[in-house]
């Protein structure tokens, strides 16, 4: 069964650091997402993308952070310079071509700011 | 913003026992949709709930709308450890219907 991927599983990183999280979303999904949970927290949304631009985000996802997709099969969501609070476990999710469907989401990232 | 409240926060049950997490919001909804959560693990897709008063079931599982759509319910029967994890609702909207997750229940069930 296709499922999306995410590395690095564990990425430790110093305050100020800029930081890449990379995703491979399921190769026949159009729509793919940013989401985001401090331990013990709900899952927040940070941001959405289509067609190859972001469609809508949210208040947590400011000028540090942006995504992209480099080639026809990686998402990365980059954070410039790393705070504190910026640490959470970071989902990357995908859905299929049409909106409103269940969206998969991969194992996610723990990202840990020193 | 729309604020989406799950009760109770936590529950611990013997297996055997049911379970319900009941899921608020301060909007309508537009549809809702369940995930689970293992621990250590990430969201997993469980049901859609598109219409006002819908109930659909999956084996133990039996899952509720409201009718106004502005909450919705879970309710586990006989529950076994391997319903073990975080119970989510969470609210599809717009275009690219990000997801508004609810604030979670967690369920530990024991022997």
């Amino acid at each position: 069964e296709p499922e999306v991927t995410q590395t690095p599983s564990h990425q430790v990183t110093q305050m100020g650091q800029e930081v890449i999280l990379r995703c491979v979303p399921i190769s026949n999904h159009l729509y793919f997402y940013w989401y985001r949970q401090i331990l013990g927290q709900k899952v927040e949304f940070l941001v959405s993308f289509y067609n190859n631009e972001i469609s809508e985000k949210s208040e947590i996802f400011d000028d540090q952070f942006s995504v992209e997709r480099p080639d026809g099969s990686n998402f990365t969501l980059k954070i410039r310079s790393t705070k504190l609070e910026d640490s959470a476990m970071y989902f990357c999710a995908s859905s299929h071509r049409f909106a409103g469907r269940e969206q998969y989401f991969g194992p996610g990232t723990r990202l840990t700011v020193t | 913003g729309q604020q989406v409240m799950q009760i109770p926060q936590y529950q611990h049950v013997q297996e055997g026992e049911d379970f319900t997490t009941y899921c608020n919001s301060s909007t309508t909804l537009s549809n809702i949709q369940w995930y689970k959560q293992r621990p250590g693990g990430h969201p997993v897709f469980l049901i859609q709930l598109v219409k006002s008063g819908e109930v659909k079931k999956q084996k133990r599982l039996t899952f509720q709308f409201g009718e106004a759509k502005k909450n919705s319910s879970l309710h586990i029967t006989a529950t076994q450890t391997t319903d073990v994890g975080t119970y989510f609702c969470a609210d599809s909207t717009g275009t690219a219907s990000k997801l508004t997750f609810g604030t979670g229940t967690r369920l530990q069930v024991t022997l």
